[in-house]
């Protein structure tokens, strides 16, 4: 059956330094990777999104890679603040029914 | 704009009673989503709609699990009969329906079964 893990250990980084977390799946081929952010007692909120045919993807302070043949995805946040503290989820989708299978997340705590 | 509005945030009820959690998408959005938090299992897709219409409940978990979407702007995630083990934060999530496109979550429902 389709699996992802992500890295169920939180990661305790210093603030300034690069967070870098890791989606790894199996048994799946898909056609999109988002990854979402999740504060205490809020909704996911949609980070980034990358293409099977992408190798990365850059927003201001995040960078997403995509390497099909490991089946990983890393993400990473460069000059950590403490307000990236967050529980970081992946997200898998299926191009022809657009539905999504997230991981159980990570998460991040960045020490001032 | 509004995001997607979850109502009630917070429902405690006790066992065998019928839970109704609802939700309004994204003026706009055409496909929603429920799915189901638990530290356990994570966020689980429960059912999803695209213009109104059901096209996979396959995550539903039981037949006390129902799901509708009478309009555009409105669904509903109905429980019943609850029982403990269906105590988790339920979601509601909307988006343009295609593959690319993000999905707009609201903050939930924490449901506590008693």
């Amino acid at each position: 059956s389709q699996k992802i893990e992500q890295n169920s250990e939180a990661l305790n980084i210093q603030e300034g330094k690069t967070a870098t977390l890791t989606c790894n799946y199996t048994n799946y081929s898909p056609a999109y990777l988002q990854w979402y952010r999740q504060d205490p007692g809020r909704g996911p909120v949609f980070l980034l999104l990358i293409r099977e045919n992408e190798k990365e993807k850059r927003k201001e302070r995040l960078k997403v890679t995509f390497d099909t043949t490991l089946k990983q995805s890393l993400f990473h946040i460069t000059a950590s603040q403490p307000a990236d503290s967050a529980t970081y989820l992946c997200a898998l989708g299926d191009s022809g029914t657009y539905k999504y299978i997230f991981g159980t997340g990570t998460r991040l705590k960045v020490l001032a | 704009d509004a995001g997607v509005i979850q109502s009630p945030r917070h429902e405690v009820t006790e066992m065998g009673q019928e839970v109704t959690l609802r939700c309004k998408p994204i003026s706009g959005h055409n496909s929603l989503f429920w799915y189901r938090q638990t530290m356990m299992r994570g966020l689980e897709l429960l059912i999803y709609f695209n213009n109104n219409v059901p096209i996979d409940d396959s995550g539903m978990p039981e037949d006390r699990f129902s799901a509708k979407m009478p309009n555009a702007s409105f669904s509903t995630l109905k429980i019943q009969p609850s029982e403990p083990r269906d105590s988790a934060v339920y979601f509601c999530a909307s988006t343009i329906f295609q593959g690319s496109q993000p999905q707009h979550f609201g903050d939930g429902t924490r449901l506590s079964i008693l």
